[in-house]
């Protein structure tokens, strides 16, 4: 079983609505991020969390909300989505203990219409 | 705060060829570097790292890094592809103070095809 998992793996929706993307971790890492990874543009990181009370803005963070509900998940969601929102989003963990290597999960291919 | 330049969009090579792949950085501070892969559909993977003493790195698959402090580079080289070295491949850079922070700078990536 993978690690990291997110879900869903794709997800069309449309300009206006609600959409939360769910990032699950077994590897019992205390860091959480998200990303988002345009062509050309490499990874951009959104937000990124430390323990479930310590959550911060990354690089893009408007148009953006997280939720850490517990150390295994962390939730991105886009409140209203606008069709510059489509991309590819990624989730990574991390142990604090480590030299910095983050592990990234599949990832979710978002189309806002 | 630290930003990485892959010099080079997409590198195409035929099989059996040598490649390099092309990385600089900016930091006014010590930085731990990494390279990642991603094959098609998939997530990133980490492909080596360089965090301190021999400058030459070597990594899954064949890859191998060399750092170089003067030059701010770490490029990315394996001396005789495959076709299933096809994948994108990105740079990536941690603030050595605030290694603990985890936060990573990505390149823009480059995309490697090789040929038959």
């Amino acid at each position: 079983d993978a690690d990291v998992t997110q879900t869903p793996r794709n997800r069309i929706t449309k300009t206006g609505k609600r959409i939360m993307l769910e990032c699950s971790q077994t590897k019992g890492h205390d860091r959480m991020y998200w990303y988002r990874q345009d062509p050309g543009l490499g990874l951009r990181l959104i937000y990124y969390s430390f323990d479930v009370k310590d959550i911060n803005k990354g690089e893009i963070s408007d148009g953006y909300s997280v939720s850490r509900q517990a150390q295994a998940k962390f939730s991105l969601s886009l409140e209203s989505a606008i069709p510059n929102q489509t991309a590819l989003y990624f989730c990574a963990t991390k142990d604090r203990a480590d030299t910095d290597t983050q592990y990234f999960g599949p990832g979710t291919r978002l189309t806002v219409l | 705060a630290q930003s990485v330049t892959q010099l080079d969009s997409q590198v195409p090579v035929f099989e059996e060829a040598p490649v390099e792949l092309r990385c600089n950085y900016s930091s006014s501070v010590s930085v731990y570097l990494f390279w990642y892969v991603q094959y098609p559909n998939q997530g990133l993977q980490l492909l080596l790292k360089y965090l301190s003493g021999s400058t030459l790195v070597k990594g899954i698959n064949g890859f191998e890094a060399e750092f170089n402090k003067s030059q701010t580079s770490f490029h990315l080289r394996k001396p005789s592809v495959h076709i299933s070295d096809t994948a994108e491949y990105f740079c990536a850079v941690s603030d050595h103070r605030g290694s603990t922070l985890g936060r990573l700078y990505f390149g823009r990536g480059t995309q490697l095809t090789v040929w038959p």
